[in-house]
């Protein structure tokens, strides 16, 4: 149980072109999800929490009208990052609280973003 | 606020010999501490978390951690290391609050054959 999906699992885009990176929890209902960053040889990065239903809450220093975040069910969360340009490139990684188990995080495979 | 560190950027070990990555907490309160394991262009696994009870935690694949209020530890250990072992560790802690994560800056262990 507890399952997250994210897709695509990497992408190659052109600069300025927008993306879509889809975080699904498969076997539960997830109230809150996150999304995070993460740099080569790096910790991760929280970029957003998003709750179902609501606007997501950015954390200080990331432009919410370039990483645009919506939650519009239990099981889904996107993430697009707008006009991307090659800094854009990196590791995004989304996680979710399960229902049952508010205390830990699951986290989805990654989506691997370059831009050329 | 909450923190964690990871002392170590790299942990080598023989397989079949007992491993510890190491991690301390600076919280106010309670903590609910985490370790997760990052194999190469992957997401992060639950490994296992410590929330109250005992300070002796089991987790998956036959790792455990021990919590320490007095020394404000929480390492990851296993008995018998295996090559496959070998991966990106992060401790993490909840924010207060929040249900934010605070992630450490992460420990690779190579277990050598």
């Amino acid at each position: 149980g507890a399952v997250v999906s994210q897709h695509p699992s990497w992408v190659i885009c052109k600069s300025g072109t927008s993306v879509k990176i889809e975080c699904r929890s498969l076997d539960f209902q997830a109230t809150t999800m996150f999304w995070y960053r993460q740099f080569p040889k790096q910790s991760l990065m929280l970029m957003a929490t998003s709750n179902e239903g609501s606007k997501a809450t950015y954390e200080q220093g990331v432009e919410k009208d370039k990483f645009l975040i919506n939650h519009a069910s239990l099981t889904l969360s996107t993430l697009t990052v707008t006009s991307a340009h090659p800094e854009d490139s990196s590791f995004y990684i989304c996680s979710a609280n399960s229902g049952r188990d508010r205390d830990t995080q699951y986290f989805g495979p990654g989506t691997r973003l370059t831009v050329l | 606020a909450q923190s964690v560190a990871q002392p170590e950027d790299q942990v080598n070990v023989a397989e079949g010999n007992p491993l510890t990555v190491k991690c301390t907490y600076s919280v106010s309160g309670n903590p609910y501490l985490f370790w997760y394991v990052q194999y190469p262009n992957r997401g992060l696994q639950f490994l296992l978390k410590y929330i109250t009870g005992d300070n002796l935690v089991k987790g998956s694949y036959g790792f455990e951690a021990e919590f320490n209020k007095s020394q404000t530890s929480f390492h990851l250990k296993k008995p018998s290391a295996l090559v496959s072992d070998s991966a990106l560790y992060f401790c993490a802690v909840r924010d207060w609050g929040t249900d934010k994560l605070i992630f450490g800056t992460g420990t690779r262990l190579q277990v050598f054959p």
